[in-house]
């Protein structure tokens, strides 16, 4: 059973407007949320995460929200760029310093 | 810094046949993880180490060994391989932060086909 959900595989958007991932979780003791980026054939580099006591995180064109009640958040991208295409993962994680639990990944392409 | 680096980068096996995956990391991170990720699967925790000669399962350990003799070095063994260990093996490390997460920094990965 998969305790972190990221139920869109693939999102399509134009440059220059917000590409909008979504991750959904199980675990109530998942209390820190962390999105991953990928390229091909490269290995996951950290983007952005936020804690469980805060509800957005921002960091130049990206954003994350955390909705704890919905056990929802989500990425925001604006404005999407052509390097931005790639596969991102959303992870959590409940304990001290280890056992992050990773979604299955949403293929982003932005088109020029 | 190299930061964290994975030996091979592509190997094939043939089912039954042993190998061992190499991850060093030069950022001096107490913690050292090794994932699987499959299609669909996102990725999956295999071993991790939270320390020098230390080491623990994760979510899918079986049919692997690891071991952490050196701080910077953490190696995965596949003793008798399978099929169904053909996947992209990422490994990451990471240092704690007193109480607050940690980011784990991930290695490009060892593409493994098993035949």
């Amino acid at each position: 059973d998969q305790q972190v959900k990221q139920n869109s595989p693939s999102l399509s958007v134009q440059e220059g407007r917000i590409s909008i991932l979504n991750c959904d979780y199980t675990n109530s003791m998942f209390d820190y949320f962390l999105w991953y980026k990928k390229y091909p054939a490269e290995g996951p580099t950290f983007l952005i995460s936020i804690s469980s006591i805060k509800d957005k995180n921002e960091d130049g064109r990206f954003t994350v929200f955390l909705n704890k009640s919905a056990k929802h958040l989500s990425l925001h991208i604006v404005p999407s760029q052509p390097g931005d295409s790639a596969v991102y993962f959303c992870a959590a994680s409940g304990e001290y310093g280890n056992k992050l639990v990773f979604g299955a990944g949403t293929i982003l392409r932005v088109k020029s | 810094n190299a930061g964290v680096t994975q030996t091979p980068k592509f190997r094939v096996l043939k089912t039954g046949q042993s190998m061992t995956l190499l991850c060093a990391q030069d950022m001096n991170h107490e913690y050292m993880y090794w994932y699987r990720q499959d299609p669909g699967m996102g990725l999956r925790l295999i071993h991790y180490s939270v320390g020098e000669g230390t080491t623990a399962k994760g979510e899918v350990p079986d049919g692997y060994n690891v071991s952490r003799l050196k701080k910077q070095n953490f190696l995965l063994g596949l003793e008798s391989a399978a099929p169904s260990q053909t996947s992209v093996y990422f490994c990451a490390s990471s240092y704690p932060q007193g109480g607050f997460q940690e980011t784990q920094y991930f290695g490009p990965g060892t593409r493994l086909l098993v035949l």
